[in-house]
């Protein structure tokens, strides 16, 4: 079965300096990867996937993720956190099914 | 261009009262879904439906279900509400299960059942 781990809960970054939000995954071929941040109150806005190709991804609001597949990783970065990035972030895995599979997300604190 | 609406916002409903939580869509998408977040857990998938007519159950379905009649609408009904289903639950839509497109997620609603 596929499962998503995300090991970190919490992350406290200051505001300017770079981030880096960890996602494994477990799925036996290429699986579809997803970042969505969820706002406080709101529901989830996709930042970003990865189906096939250029192992880094780029998406909106200036993050970008890189798909390891030796690692089994799919990782979210961002050079310069601003103190509108604080909220949930929660990385995703899917086939060309029609199931996806969430991680318990990880909520990032940006401190000014 | 409403994009995913659910209704209510918040309820709070005694254990065994049946509700149902509405999820309607504008944008002509063929794949809705049901998903509850829960601390801990992040979002497990509910029920789904790749068009009208067509309902399949997810990861947890138990004491919930669902139906298609028509693109727009996707409703979650509880039939005898238990204070396990405490929870904030999330409507998604999708031109396609694949999430080629990505998914729209509604804004949520938050069930208390007491």
């Amino acid at each position: 079965a596929q499962s998503v781990t995300q090991p970190d809960i919490h992350i406290t970054v200051s505001e300017g300096a770079s981030l880096e939000l960890r996602c494994n995954y477990s799925y036996g071929a290429t699986p579809y990867l997803f970042w969505y941040v969820q706002s406080p109150g709101q529901g989830l806005q996709l930042l970003l996937k990865y189906f096939s190709g250029d192992t880094l991804v780029q998406g909106i609001k200036g993050f970008e993720a890189e798909f390891k597949r030796s690692q089994s990783s799919f990782n979210l970065r961002k050079p310069s956190v601003h103190w509108s990035d604080a909220a949930e972030y929660f990385c995703a895995v899917g086939d060309t099914g029609n199931q996806f599979y969430f991680g318990t997300g990880t909520s990032l604190t940006v401190i000014p | 261009n409403a994009g995913v609406t659910q209704t209510p916002k918040f309820q709070v409903l005694k254990t065994g009262q049946s509700m149902t939580l509405q999820c309607a869509q504008d944008m002509n998408h063929e794949y809705m879904s049901w998903y509850r977040q829960d601390p801990g857990m992040g979002l497990r998938l509910i029920h789904y439906s790749v068009g009208a007519g067509i309902t399949d159950q997810g990861e947890v379905p138990n004491g919930y279900n669902v139906s298609r009649s028509t693109t727009e609408d996707f409703p979650l009904r509880l039939l005898s509400a238990a204070p396990s289903q405490t929870s904030v639950y999330f409507c998604a839509t999708g031109l396609e299960a694949s999430q080629n497109y990505g998914y729209t997620f509604g804004s949520g609603t938050r069930l208390t059942v007491v």
